[in-house]
C-alpha cells in the first residue's frame, strides 16, 4: 500500500481554471512538501507545511492533520503552470521522505 | 539567490564501473539528501546526512552506495559498481534544519542523469 497517494494522476484544464490537486497519507508526518517538477526534470520546492495553510502568489497549500490530507490549489491557472506536482511526506518515525507518484498538470491556452 | 548545484548534469558509464555524483549544497545548510528518480517513476529517498554522518537511509541505499562530505562544500554520492537498474536521475537537496531537517524546506539541485550501459 502506498503511504502517500495523490489524485488525480493526470489533469488537463483550460487557462484560467481553478486547479486542485489532492494528497492523502497514511502515517504520522512531521511535515508535508509540495514540489513542482518541470518537463526537463528539475524539482522546485513550492511549500513545506505542517499545519494550516500557506499561500504564495497564485498557489495555495492546505493541510488537515486529523484527516491526513493536503491540497494544492492554483488560481487563475496558466500554461506555464504545466508540470508534475509532487506531494512528499516527511515521516514522524524517521528522517525519510515518502513521495507520491505526482500529478501531471497540463493547462491549455 | 543561493542554489544547490550538481555535477555532472549527465553521465554515461559502463555496468560495473564506479561513479561519483557531486553536489554543492547551499552554504549555510546543515542537512543533505540524495534522491533518485527512475525514468517514469516517482522520486525515491536514498539517504540523509547530518553532522558528517548518515542520519537515515532507505532500503535502496545498500553497500554499493556511499556518501561523503570530503570538504566544507561538496557532498558526494558514490556508486561502487553500477548496475543497469541504477540508471536514473539523481537529485541532491539541502535544508537548514538543525534537529530534524524534515522540518525545513529542502532545496533541490538540478539533478544528474545517470545512464548505465
Amino acid at each position: 500500500k502506498n503511504e502517500v497517494e495523490q489524485s488525480p494522476q493526470n489533469l488537463t484544464a483550460q487557462e484560467g481554471e481553478f486547479i486542485t490537486i489532492n494528497c492523502s497519507y497514511s502515517v504520522g508526518i512531521s511535515a508535508l512538501h509540495w514540489l513542482q517538477q518541470h518537463p526537463g526534470g528539475g524539482i522546485v520546492s513550492l511549500f513545506m507545511l505542517s499545519s494550516g495553510k500557506k499561500k504564495h502568489g497564485r498557489l495555495i497549500a492546505t493541510i488537515n492533520i486529523q484527516e491526513k490530507h493536503s491540497s494544492l490549489h492554483i488560481t487563475a491557472s496558466h500554461p506555464r503552470d504545466s508540470a508534475v506536482y509532487i506531494c512528499a511526506a516527511a515521516m514522524n518515525r524517521d528522517d525519510k521522505i515518502i513521495f507520491g507518484k505526482g500529478t501531471r498538470l497540463h493547462i491549455l491556452p | 539567490e543561493p542554489e544547490v548545484t550538481q555535477t555532472p548534469s549527465h553521465q554515461v558509464t559502463q555496468m560495473g564501473q564506479e561513479v561519483i555524483l557531486r553536489c554543492v549544497p547551499i552554504s549555510n545548510h546543515l542537512y543533505f539528501y540524495w534522491y533518485r528518480q527512475i525514468l517514469g517513476q516517482k522520486v525515491e529517498f536514498l539517504v540523509s546526512f547530518y553532522n558528517n554522518e548518515i542520519s537515515e537511509k532507505s532500503e535502496i541505499f545498500d553497500d554499493q552506495f556511499s556518501v561523503e562530505r570530503p570538504d566544507g562544500s561538496n557532498f558526494t554520492l558514490k556508486i561502487r559498481s553500477t548496475k543497469l537498474e541504477d540508471s536514473a536521475m539523481y537529485f541532491c537537496a539541502s535544508s537548514v534544519g538543525l534537529a530534524g531537517g524534515n522540518q525545513e524546506t529542502q532545496y533541490f539541485g538540478p539533478g544528474t542523469r545517470l545512464l548505465v550501459l
